[in-house]
C-alpha cells in the first residue's frame, strides 16, 4: 500500500531536549517536504530536498534540522533552539512538476513541548 | 507580497451549498488546488485547475477561477457534515519547488 508514513503520531518534549521526526515514503518521489502548522496559520514550509543528499531551508528553517541520506526518508529534528516547537508537523512527498504538482501529505505528528 | 488569502470561518446549514473561497497574488500561477484536512489528520487533495481553465466540475465540487482578479473559489453543493473540515487553496508558481498554501478555512455544517 503506497503512501507517506510519519511518526510519532503524538510527541511530548520537555523543554532543552531535542526531537526527531520520522517520515517514511514509498512512493519513490524524489522531492519531500516538511511543513508546520499553526491555528489559523496555514502551513509554512521549514526544510525540504529535491534529491537525495540535498536540502534548502524554507522560510522558518531556525531552530530545525534535516537530513536526506535514503529517497524514502526525510526526518526532522526539533532542537532546544526552537523556541515555540508546540505544533502540528506536516511531511509531503511531490512526484515532479511534470504533471499536476500535487503534493501528497503523511498524517502528521502533534509535538506538544511541556 | 506572496499571501494566499481565505477566510478562517464558515458555517452552513446541511443541504445549502458552501462556497470557499481565495484570493492568491502570483500571476505566474500554473495550478491552483483544494486540498481537505479532516480533525488531527494530513491533507488530502480534493481538486485542481490548471491557470488557462475558468471552471472545473466534479461531482458536488466546482471550482472556479477568475485569473484577472486572482480568486478561486470551491463550491460544495448539498453540504453534508461530512463535509465539516479545513479547506486550503494552494497554488504553485512558476520556478517555485514547493506549493504556497492560504491559512485554511474551517468549514462547520450545521446539521
Amino acid at each position: 500500500d503506497g503512501g507517506i508514513t510519519q511518526s510519532p503520531k503524538y510527541l511530548f518534549r520537555k523543554e532543552g531536549q531535542n526531537v526527531t521526526l520520522s517520515c517514511e515514503q514509498n512512493l519513490n518521489h524524489d522531492a519531500m517536504y516538511w511543513y508546520r502548522q499553526d491555528p489559523g496559520q496555514g502551513l509554512r514550509l521549514i526544510y525540504y530536498s529535491q534529491i537525495v543528499n540535498d536540502f534548502q531551508k524554507g522560510d522558518i528553517a531556525e531552530g530545525y534540522s534535516v537530513s536526506r541520506e535514503k529517497k524514502e526518508s526525510f526526518p526532522l529534528t526539533v532542537t532546544s533552539a526552537q523556541k515555540n516547537p508546540t505544533a502540528f508537523y506536516l511531511c509531503a512527498t511531490h512526484g515532479g512538476w511534470g504533471k499536476t504538482g500535487e503534493l501528497f501529505f503523511g498524517e502528521g505528528s502533534r509535538l506538544t513541548v511541556l | 507580497g506572496e499571501d494566499v488569502e481565505q477566510s478562517l470561518f464558515l458555517s452552513v446549514r446541511e443541504g445549502d451549498s458552501s462556497v470557499i473561497n481565495c484570493t492568491y497574488t502570483d500571476s505566474s500561477s500554473t495550478y491552483l488546488y483544494w486540498y481537505k484536512q479532516e480533525p488531527g489528520a494530513g491533507l488530502q487533495l480534493l481538486t485542481y485547475i490548471f491557470s488557462n481553465m475558468d471552471m472545473k466540475q466534479d461531482q458536488r465540487l466546482t471550482v472556479l477561477l477568475n485569473k484577472k482578479d486572482k480568486h478561486l473559489s470551491l463550491r460544495i453543493a448539498d453540504t453534508q457534515t461530512g463535509d465539516s473540515a479545513i479547506y486550503f487553496c494552494a497554488e504553485s508558481r512558476a520556478g517555485a519547488n514547493n506549493l504556497f498554501f492560504g491559512t485554511g478555512t474551517r468549514l462547520t455544517v450545521i446539521p
